[in-house]
């Protein structure tokens, strides 16, 4: 089963506000991923925070992870027209190797 | 650096023929490589996990006959679709992680099947 839900599945935004992701997942992970993905094309990194992090800051992004309530957000400040796109999360649940993806969000920013 | 890249973007085939998929790691070491299949405005699925020289494993529900994937160096991973029907079109993509790369999974830009 899927460890990652993602909400909204969808997002729609004007230019210049911020949109919020959120993540939530269902073990322990050693670390969960923010990445991004384009239609119909491969998927970007954009942030990696670990169990013992609280939050990351990359640009206009800012991750939060709370492991107690098992989420996490991913914030974009100031949004473009380019940051339309699907957001997805993945989770690598303590002890394992492998990422199990959430379900993504799509954000359309509306110029 | 860590660029992935993957062989064919697109394909295009005949119900019942074989279809090989590469993924090469550019400039690092891939010492686990992940493959995962995509369909339409849907999530990723976690195909199989490969280890270099090693057999690959899969994920329950994934035939191992009909998926085959092979991680011969620590560069080159191929997923071969057999037999290929068409509800093996998807998008499929793979990824890498090696040592230095602090966990994080490289994707390449997928391969979009198209089984007629």
């Amino acid at each position: 089963s899927q460890q990652g839900e993602e909400d909204p599945q969808a997002l729609s935004i004007q230019e210049g506000e911020n949109a919020t992701m959120n993540c939530s997942y269902k073990t322990s992970i050693n670390n969960l991923q923010w990445y991004r993905q384009n239609s119909g094309r491969g998927l970007v990194h954009l942030i990696l925070i670990r169990s013992n992090e609280r939050e990351k800051h990359s640009g206009r992004l800012r991750v939060t992870l709370d492991t107690s309530k098992k989420s996490s957000s991913l914030l974009i400040t100031a949004s473009r027209a380019a940051d339309t796109a699907s957001y997805f999360c993945a989770v690598q649940g303590s002890g394992t190797y492998k990422y199990i993806f959430g379900t993504g969000t799509r954000l359309k920013v509306l110029a | 650096g860590a660029v992935v890249s993957q062989h064919p973007s697109w394909v295009i085939c005949k119900s019942g023929t074989s279809v090989k998929i590469e993924c090469r790691s550019l400039d690092f070491q891939a010492t686990t490589m992940f493959w995962y299949r995509q369909f339409p405005k849907q999530s990723l699925m976690l195909m199989a996990t490969s280890n270099e020289g090693s057999k690959a494993t899969y994920e329950q529900g994934v035939e191992k006959d009909k998926f085959l994937i092979n991680h011969a160096s620590l560069t080159l991973s191929t997923l071969t679709v057999t037999s290929a029907h068409p509800e093996d079109s998807s998008f499929y993509i793979c990824s890498a992680t090696g040592q230095g790369l602090a966990d994080t999974q490289y994707f390449g830009p997928g391969t979009r099947l198209t089984v007629l």
